[in-house]
């Protein structure tokens, strides 16, 4: 079946540093990959998402790549900030209607 | 606009006990799904409910059972709990057909616990 794998966490960094945390994904065909956001006491929010290979999805500073041929997706930002702590979740759909399939998670902490 | 609303956020209950969550889907959905995040886990997911059915079912007992209801609002149902049904449940609504899980919105969740 479809599966996501993510980087283990937790993962550090100072205020400015640049991040990645990898995710790599096992499915047939052609799925659409997400990166969701978790803040604390908060639900899912999406933050930015590929629907075919070799697309760029971005949103507030954060950018992934669709690679199949490394079937990936890592999620990149050039100067995170403290309010950038969070956790992070890569997920795939298989198809429009399917349920989404998530990685475990990666935990986020930014020190000023 | 009121986003996705869970009720409770909080709950505490012992092996055995059963326990109802609820959830209001956002305005204009019609579409919920439940999903259980596990402490460290990601999310996984239990059911979907579309018309007051249960359109799609992911790898989870028979304890686990839901409800919609015809103003799109849900219910999960818990038998016999099971320390290990310790968790996050997240409720995710969206409108039926959108063609991508990108119009699909979250709670904040009901934490439960059993000891």
């Amino acid at each position: 079946g479809d599966s996501v794998t993510q980087m283990e966490g937790p993962v550090t960094l100072s205020e400015e540093a640049f991040l990645t945390i990898n995710c790599t994904y096992t499915a047939t065909g052609y799925p659409s990959l997400f990166w969701y956001v978790q803040y604390p006491g908060e639900g899912l929010q999406l933050l930015l998402k590929a629907t075919k290979a070799d697309d760029k999805g971005s949103n507030k500073g954060f950018e992934a790549t669709y690679r199949k041929e490394t079937t990936s997706f890592h999620l990149e930002k050039g100067s995170v900030q403290v309010s950038d702590s969070a956790v992070y979740f890569c997920a795939l759909e298989h198809s429009g209607n399917t349920p989404l399939v998530f990685g475990k998670g990666t935990r986020l902490s930014v020190i000023a | 606009d009121a986003g996705v609303t869970q009720s409770p956020t909080h709950l505490i209950k012992t092996r055995g006990q059963q326990v109802t969550l609820r959830c209001s889907p956002k305005s204009g959905h019609d579409t919920v799904s439940w999903y259980q995040q596990a402490l460290g886990q990601g999310p996984q997911f239990i059911f979907q409910y579309y018309e007051e059915e249960e359109r799609q079912r992911g790898n989870f007992p028979d304890r686990f059972s839901g409800h919609q209801f015809p103003n799109y609002s849900s219910e999960l149902n818990v038998n016999a709990l099971l320390l290990g049904d310790s968790a996050l449940y997240l409720c995710a609504s969206r409108e039926w057909g959108v063609a991508t899980n990108e119009k699909l919105f979250f709670g904040s969740g009901t934490q439960l616990s059993v000891l």
